[in-house]
Protein backbone atom coordinates (compact mmCIF):
# COMPACT_ATOMS: atom_id res chain seq x y z
CA UNK A 1 0.00 0.00 0.00
CA UNK A 2 1.46 3.41 -1.32
CA UNK A 3 0.71 6.59 1.81
CA UNK A 4 0.32 9.75 0.88
CA UNK A 5 3.20 10.97 -1.36
CA UNK A 6 3.67 14.86 -1.51
CA UNK A 7 6.18 17.02 -4.27
CA UNK A 8 8.31 19.04 -4.11
CA UNK A 9 10.05 18.44 -0.78
CA UNK A 10 11.34 21.97 -0.54
CA UNK A 11 10.87 25.16 -2.89
CA UNK A 12 11.45 29.29 -3.01
CA UNK A 13 9.19 31.40 -4.42
CA UNK A 14 9.59 35.58 -4.59
CA UNK A 15 6.19 37.15 -3.20
CA UNK A 16 3.92 37.80 -5.68
CA UNK A 17 4.82 34.58 -7.53
CA UNK A 18 2.38 31.74 -8.12
CA UNK A 19 3.18 28.20 -6.49
CA UNK A 20 1.50 24.42 -7.54
CA UNK A 21 2.11 21.97 -4.61
CA UNK A 22 1.75 18.35 -5.64
CA UNK A 23 -0.20 15.48 -3.66
CA UNK A 24 -0.68 11.59 -4.12
CA UNK A 25 -3.60 9.91 -2.41
CA UNK A 26 -2.69 6.91 -0.02
CA UNK A 27 -4.21 3.79 -2.14
CA UNK A 28 -7.75 3.69 -1.87
CA UNK A 29 -8.26 7.06 -0.76
CA UNK A 30 -11.28 9.12 -2.70
CA UNK A 31 -10.49 12.62 -0.24
CA UNK A 32 -7.98 14.60 0.08
CA UNK A 33 -7.24 18.07 2.56
CA UNK A 34 -4.63 20.71 3.02
CA UNK A 35 -3.07 21.96 5.86
CA UNK A 36 -0.62 24.92 6.64
CA UNK A 37 1.56 24.28 9.60
CA UNK A 38 3.78 27.86 9.90
CA UNK A 39 6.79 27.58 12.26
CA UNK A 40 5.34 26.75 16.03
CA UNK A 41 2.04 26.21 15.19
CA UNK A 42 -0.08 24.13 14.60
CA UNK A 43 -1.49 22.83 11.02
CA UNK A 44 -4.36 24.98 9.89
CA UNK A 45 -7.24 23.77 7.50
CA UNK A 46 -7.39 25.63 4.27
CA UNK A 47 -9.61 23.16 2.29
CA UNK A 48 -10.76 19.96 1.58
CA UNK A 49 -12.08 17.88 -1.89
CA UNK A 50 -14.26 15.27 -2.36
CA UNK A 51 -15.35 13.77 -6.05
CA UNK A 52 -13.28 16.54 -7.75
CA UNK A 53 -14.86 19.35 -5.98
CA UNK A 54 -14.30 21.71 -3.31
CA UNK A 55 -16.36 20.03 0.29
CA UNK A 56 -15.33 22.29 3.10
CA UNK A 57 -12.73 25.33 3.47
CA UNK A 58 -10.99 26.84 6.46
CA UNK A 59 -10.35 30.63 6.67
CA UNK A 60 -8.01 31.40 3.72
CA UNK A 61 -8.32 33.93 0.99
CA UNK A 62 -9.32 32.77 -2.70
CA UNK A 63 -5.73 33.32 -4.05
CA UNK A 64 -5.28 29.77 -1.97
CA UNK A 65 -7.04 27.23 -4.47
CA UNK A 66 -7.29 23.65 -5.44
CA UNK A 67 -7.61 20.86 -7.85
CA UNK A 68 -8.68 17.08 -7.19
CA UNK A 69 -8.09 14.95 -10.31
CA UNK A 70 -9.97 11.34 -11.52
CA UNK A 71 -7.11 9.39 -9.91
CA UNK A 72 -7.89 11.10 -6.52
CA UNK A 73 -4.60 13.31 -6.61
CA UNK A 74 -4.60 16.75 -5.58
CA UNK A 75 -2.80 20.19 -6.23
CA UNK A 76 -2.95 23.09 -4.53
CA UNK A 77 -2.27 26.60 -6.25
CA UNK A 78 -1.49 30.06 -4.21
CA UNK A 79 -1.32 33.24 -6.37
CA UNK A 80 -0.08 36.51 -5.39
CA UNK A 81 2.61 34.86 -2.93
CA UNK A 82 3.01 36.69 0.46
CA UNK A 83 5.87 36.42 3.41
CA UNK A 84 3.55 34.83 5.37
CA UNK A 85 2.54 31.83 3.20
CA UNK A 86 6.13 30.74 4.16
CA UNK A 87 5.34 27.23 6.21
CA UNK A 88 5.09 23.45 5.51
CA UNK A 89 2.16 22.66 3.50
CA UNK A 90 0.90 18.94 4.60
CA UNK A 91 -2.12 17.04 2.51
CA UNK A 92 -4.18 14.08 3.65
CA UNK A 93 -6.08 11.85 2.81
CA UNK A 94 -8.90 9.86 3.94
CA UNK A 95 -11.21 6.84 2.57
CA UNK A 96 -14.25 9.60 2.59
CA UNK A 97 -15.13 12.87 3.16
CA UNK A 98 -17.08 11.71 6.55
CA UNK A 99 -15.17 13.72 9.83
CA UNK A 100 -14.72 9.97 11.51
CA UNK A 101 -12.65 8.79 8.86
CA UNK A 102 -8.64 8.91 9.68
CA UNK A 103 -6.67 11.63 8.14
CA UNK A 104 -3.24 10.38 6.71
CA UNK A 105 -0.41 13.17 6.49
CA UNK A 106 1.92 13.08 3.69
CA UNK A 107 5.53 14.41 4.70
CA UNK A 108 4.71 17.76 3.41
CA UNK A 109 6.39 20.60 1.25
CA UNK A 110 8.55 23.45 2.55
CA UNK A 111 7.38 26.67 0.78
CA UNK A 112 9.70 30.06 1.74
CA UNK A 113 8.62 33.18 0.35
CA UNK A 114 11.50 36.01 0.08
CA UNK B 1 -16.39 27.39 16.61
CA UNK B 2 -13.80 24.58 17.87
CA UNK B 3 -10.60 24.71 18.94
CA UNK B 4 -8.37 22.80 20.88
CA UNK B 5 -5.94 23.82 23.50
CA UNK B 6 -2.54 22.15 24.48
CA UNK B 7 -1.26 24.10 27.39
CA UNK B 8 1.98 22.74 27.78
CA UNK B 9 4.41 23.74 25.12
CA UNK B 10 7.01 21.17 26.60
CA UNK B 11 6.57 18.07 28.78
CA UNK B 12 9.70 16.39 30.54
CA UNK B 13 10.13 12.65 31.55
CA UNK B 14 12.34 10.24 32.52
CA UNK B 15 12.61 7.24 30.67
CA UNK B 16 10.96 4.24 31.71
CA UNK B 17 8.47 6.31 33.87
CA UNK B 18 4.87 6.95 32.98
CA UNK B 19 3.95 10.01 30.45
CA UNK B 20 1.09 12.44 30.19
CA UNK B 21 0.50 15.27 27.35
CA UNK B 22 -2.92 17.57 28.46
CA UNK B 23 -5.07 18.28 25.49
CA UNK B 24 -8.47 20.16 26.24
CA UNK B 25 -11.23 20.74 23.55
CA UNK B 26 -14.28 23.15 22.42
CA UNK B 27 -16.60 21.94 20.08
CA UNK B 28 -20.34 22.31 19.42
CA UNK B 29 -21.86 18.83 20.14
CA UNK B 30 -20.48 15.84 20.01
CA UNK B 31 -16.69 15.91 19.24
CA UNK B 32 -14.43 13.29 16.95
CA UNK B 33 -10.93 13.63 18.82
CA UNK B 34 -7.33 12.39 17.42
CA UNK B 35 -4.09 12.85 18.37
CA UNK B 36 -0.75 12.54 16.13
CA UNK B 37 3.22 12.42 16.13
CA UNK B 38 5.35 14.87 14.23
CA UNK B 39 8.94 13.88 14.35
CA UNK B 40 11.74 16.34 12.70
CA UNK B 41 10.81 16.91 8.94
CA UNK B 42 8.26 15.04 8.61
CA UNK B 43 4.85 15.07 8.17
CA UNK B 44 1.96 14.00 10.97
CA UNK B 45 1.93 10.33 11.57
CA UNK B 46 -2.23 8.98 13.50
CA UNK B 47 -1.57 7.54 16.76
CA UNK B 48 -5.28 6.79 18.10
CA UNK B 49 -8.49 8.41 17.77
CA UNK B 50 -11.69 8.56 19.92
CA UNK B 51 -14.97 8.31 17.87
CA UNK B 52 -17.69 6.68 20.61
CA UNK B 53 -17.75 4.21 23.21
CA UNK B 54 -15.29 3.32 25.51
CA UNK B 55 -13.36 6.37 26.66
CA UNK B 56 -10.35 4.57 27.14
CA UNK B 57 -8.49 4.41 23.75
CA UNK B 58 -5.89 2.21 22.68
CA UNK B 59 -3.25 2.83 19.40
CA UNK B 60 -0.17 3.12 18.23
CA UNK B 61 2.95 2.13 20.63
CA UNK B 62 1.61 1.59 23.11
CA UNK B 63 -0.17 5.11 23.89
CA UNK B 64 -3.22 5.50 25.07
CA UNK B 65 -5.82 7.95 25.77
CA UNK B 66 -8.89 8.75 27.84
CA UNK B 67 -11.67 10.82 26.84
CA UNK B 68 -13.53 12.97 29.40
CA UNK B 69 -16.41 14.65 28.59
CA UNK B 70 -17.26 16.28 31.67
CA UNK B 71 -13.80 18.45 31.56
CA UNK B 72 -13.61 17.91 27.89
CA UNK B 73 -10.40 16.85 27.87
CA UNK B 74 -8.94 14.02 25.54
CA UNK B 75 -4.93 13.42 27.01
CA UNK B 76 -2.37 11.26 25.72
CA UNK B 77 -0.79 8.53 27.93
CA UNK B 78 2.11 5.98 27.98
CA UNK B 79 2.54 3.42 30.91
CA UNK B 80 6.65 3.66 30.35
CA UNK B 81 7.83 6.57 28.30
CA UNK B 82 10.89 5.46 25.43
CA UNK B 83 13.38 7.87 24.63
CA UNK B 84 11.90 7.53 20.84
CA UNK B 85 8.79 9.03 21.78
CA UNK B 86 10.32 12.37 21.89
CA UNK B 87 8.30 13.77 19.41
CA UNK B 88 5.95 16.98 18.55
CA UNK B 89 2.29 15.52 19.75
CA UNK B 90 -1.13 17.40 18.29
CA UNK B 91 -4.53 16.97 19.45
CA UNK B 92 -7.00 17.45 16.87
CA UNK B 93 -10.78 17.22 16.81
CA UNK B 94 -13.92 17.43 15.11
CA UNK B 95 -17.33 18.04 15.21
CA UNK B 96 -19.56 15.04 14.49
CA UNK B 97 -22.69 17.17 12.92
CA UNK B 98 -20.04 18.94 10.23
CA UNK B 99 -23.64 20.25 9.08
CA UNK B 100 -23.52 18.08 5.68
CA UNK B 101 -20.08 18.91 4.76
CA UNK B 102 -16.69 17.37 5.87
CA UNK B 103 -14.63 20.07 7.42
CA UNK B 104 -10.92 19.87 8.53
CA UNK B 105 -9.09 18.92 11.72
CA UNK B 106 -8.72 21.44 13.95
CA UNK B 107 -5.31 21.01 16.10
CA UNK B 108 -3.83 22.61 19.09
CA UNK B 109 -0.29 23.75 18.79
CA UNK B 110 1.40 20.95 19.88
CA UNK B 111 3.15 19.23 22.84
CA UNK B 112 7.11 19.00 22.42
CA UNK B 113 7.78 15.91 24.56
CA UNK B 114 11.04 15.02 25.70
CA UNK B 115 12.23 11.61 27.21
CA UNK B 116 15.57 11.59 28.86
CA UNK B 117 18.01 8.74 29.66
Amino acid sequence: ETGVTQSPTHLIKTRGQQVTLRCSSQSGHNTVSWYQQALGQGPQFIFQYYREEENGRGNFPPRFSGLQFPNYSSELNVNALELDDSALYLCASSIARAPLYVQYFGPGTRLTVT
Amino acid sequence: AQSVAQPEDQVNVAEGNPLTVKCTYSVSGNPYLFWYVQYPNRGLQFLLKYITGDNLVKGSYGFEAEFNKSQTSFHLKKPSALVSDSALYFCAVRATDSGGGADGLTFGKGTHLIIQP
